[in-house]
C-alpha cells in the first residue's frame, strides 16, 4: 500500500513569491493535515482538511491557505513568502479525525 | 495554550540498555497519545499509540500512560544504534478531534 506522497521534494523561492505544495493521502484516507517544522523546532499544526472542507487551522497568518480536492489530495499555498517561512512542510493523512496520522516525506521550502 | 513537554536531550544510552523517554501534557481531557520517531532530515514515523492507562507493548517498545499524572513514556529495550533519532510525543486535544499537539522531541543517542 502506497504511503502519503508529497511534491515537490524541494522548493526554492524568493521573498514575496508564492509557493504551492501538494499532498496525496494514503488510499482510503479522507483527512489531510499540514504541519510546518522549522529547523531545530517542533511540528506546528497548520491546517486540517476532511471531506473537502477546512476543519481547523493553527496559529498562522491568512497567507497560509489550502484546499482539498474531491480525490482527497490537498494543496498548501503560501503567499507573500517571508524568509522565516523556510521550513520542512509535512503532510499527514488519517482514515478519519479520530485515527492515527501518517506522514509523507515532506517538502523542504527555502525562501531566499 | 495546551502544551506537550519533553526533555530535549540528548539522551545517551549504551547499546543493549533500556532507553526511557518521558512526556507530560497539560490538557486533562486528552484521550489519545502517540510516539513518533524522526531520523535527521526525514519525516516522523508512528511507532506507538496508546489510549488507556497502563502499559502497551510492541516488540522492543513499551508505551506507558498515566492520565491522572498527565504523563506518558516510551521505553525502548535492548537499544540499538538504529534507535538513535528524535522521538516526538504527540497528544490529541480532548476538545478537538482533529488537532494533535507535538512535543519538541527528545534526541536519543545509542552509543556502541
Amino acid at each position: 500500500e502506497a504511503g502519503v506522497t508529497q511534491s515537490p521534494t524541494h522548493l526554492i523561492k524568493t521573498r514575496g513569491q508564492q509557493a504551492t505544495l501538494r499532498c496525496s493521502p494514503i488510499s482510503g484516507h479522507t483527512s489531510v493535515y499540514w504541519y510546518q517544522q522549522a529547523l531545530g523546532l517542533g511540528l506546528q499544526f497548520l491546517l486540517w482538511y476532511d471531506e473537502g472542507e477546512e476543519r481547523n487551522r493553527g496559529n498562522f497568518p491568512p497567507r497560509f491557505s489550502g484546499r482539498q480536492f474531491p480525490n482527497y489530495s490537498s494543496e498548501l499555498n503560501v503567499n507573500a513568502l517571508e524568509l522565516e517561512d523556510s521550513a520542512l512542510y509535512l503532510c499527514a493523512s488519517a482514515g478519519s479525525a479520530y485515527n492515527e496520522q501518517f506522514f509523507g516525506p515532506g517538502t523542504r521550502l527555502t525562501v531566499l | 495554550q495546551k502544551e506537550v513537554e519533553q526533555n530535549s536531550g540528548p539522551l545517551s544510552v549504551p547499546e543493549g540498555a533500556i532507553a526511557s523517554l518521558n512526556c507530560t501534557y497539560s490538557d486533562r481531557v486528552s484521550q489519545s497519545f502517540f510516539w513518533y520517531r524522526q531520523y535527521s532530515g526525514k519525516s516522523p514515523e508512528l511507532i506507538m499509540s496508546i489510549y488507556s492507562n497502563g502499559d502497551k507493548e510492541d516488540g522492543r517498545f513499551t508505551a506507558q500512560l498515566n492520565k491522572a499524572s498527565q504523563y506518558v513514556s516510551l521505553l525502548i529495550r535492548d537499544s540499538q544504534p538504529s534507535d538513535s533519532a528524535t522521538y516526538l510525543c504527540a497528544v490529541r486535544e480532548g476538545s478537538s478531534a482533529s488537532k494533535i499537539i507535538f512535543g519538541s522531541g527528545t534526541r536519543l543517542s545509542i552509543r556502541p
